[in-house]
């Protein structure tokens, strides 16, 4: 069975801190990974990757897949209270019917 | 539109009651899916459309629940006589193409089952 799991599962940092989220993952035939943020109701898409090695970056967020090891990480740099959410990791499974299989996220939470 | 909308925001029902939890894609996009969020979970998947053929529904976690999307554009998840074990975020995603791994949620509809 396919599966995803987020640690850790909840995160305190002050503001300007840097943090790095880690998602790892069983899954038959990977086909991609992909990064969402949720605040309040719909995950909003973050990052996508596919190939090992290639980090993937916007603005103060990056991200990187180890198709070796089977995990990603997420990183945040200089932490804001904006970032405060939560994140969710997701893989896509080519025998699969194109639908995603999420991790339960990292909750994310800034103080200033 | 400018992205996936879905209606109602919120709707409470009291068990037994036959629920219809509307989504709109976004303009164009062939793939539509449906997922059920618990509280302090991930979402996990339900259905998934390709245009109007319900390619999978292997998540669906009981006949209770029904989801069309007749003319390959807004779809309807419907659930019969709900029980309190459906109380649950349901998200809609849309994307682009067959093959594209880029879904774009909705806000979600937060159904509270009394």
């Amino acid at each position: 069975e396919d599966k995803v799991v987020q640690s850790p599962l909840s995160l305190v940092v002050h503001e300007g801190d840097t943090v790095t989220l880690n998602c790892s993952y069983e899954v038959t035939n990977f086909r991609s990974l992909l990064w969402y943020k949720q605040e309040k109701k719909a995950p909003t898409f973050l990052f996508m990757l596919t190939s090992s090695g290639i980090e993937k970056k916007s603005g103060r967020l990056s991200s990187i897949l180890d198709k070796k090891e089977l995990f990603s990480i997420l990183n945040i740099t200089a932490t804001q209270t904006g970032d405060s959410a939560i994140y969710l990791c997701a893989v896509g499974d080519q025998t699969g019917a194109n639908n995603l299989f999420f991790g339960t996220g990292t909750r994310l939470t800034v103080i200033p | 539109g400018a992205g996936v909308s879905q209606s109602p925001r919120y709707k409470v029902a009291k068990r037994g009651q036959d629920v219809a939890l509307r989504c709109d894609p976004i303009s164009g996009h062939v793939s539509l899916f449906w997922y059920q969020q618990a509280l302090g979970q991930g979402p996990e998947f339900l259905t998934y459309f390709q245009n109007e053929a319900q390619l999978d529904k292997s998540g669906l976690p009981s006949d209770r629940f029904f989801a069309e999307r007749p003319e390959g554009s807004v779809s309807t998840l419907k659930i019969q006589r709900t029980q309190q074990e459906d109380s649950a975020v349901y998200l809609c995603a849309s994307s682009r193409g067959t093959y594209t791994d880029t879904q774009y949620f909705g806000p979600g509809t937060r159904l509270t089952v009394l």
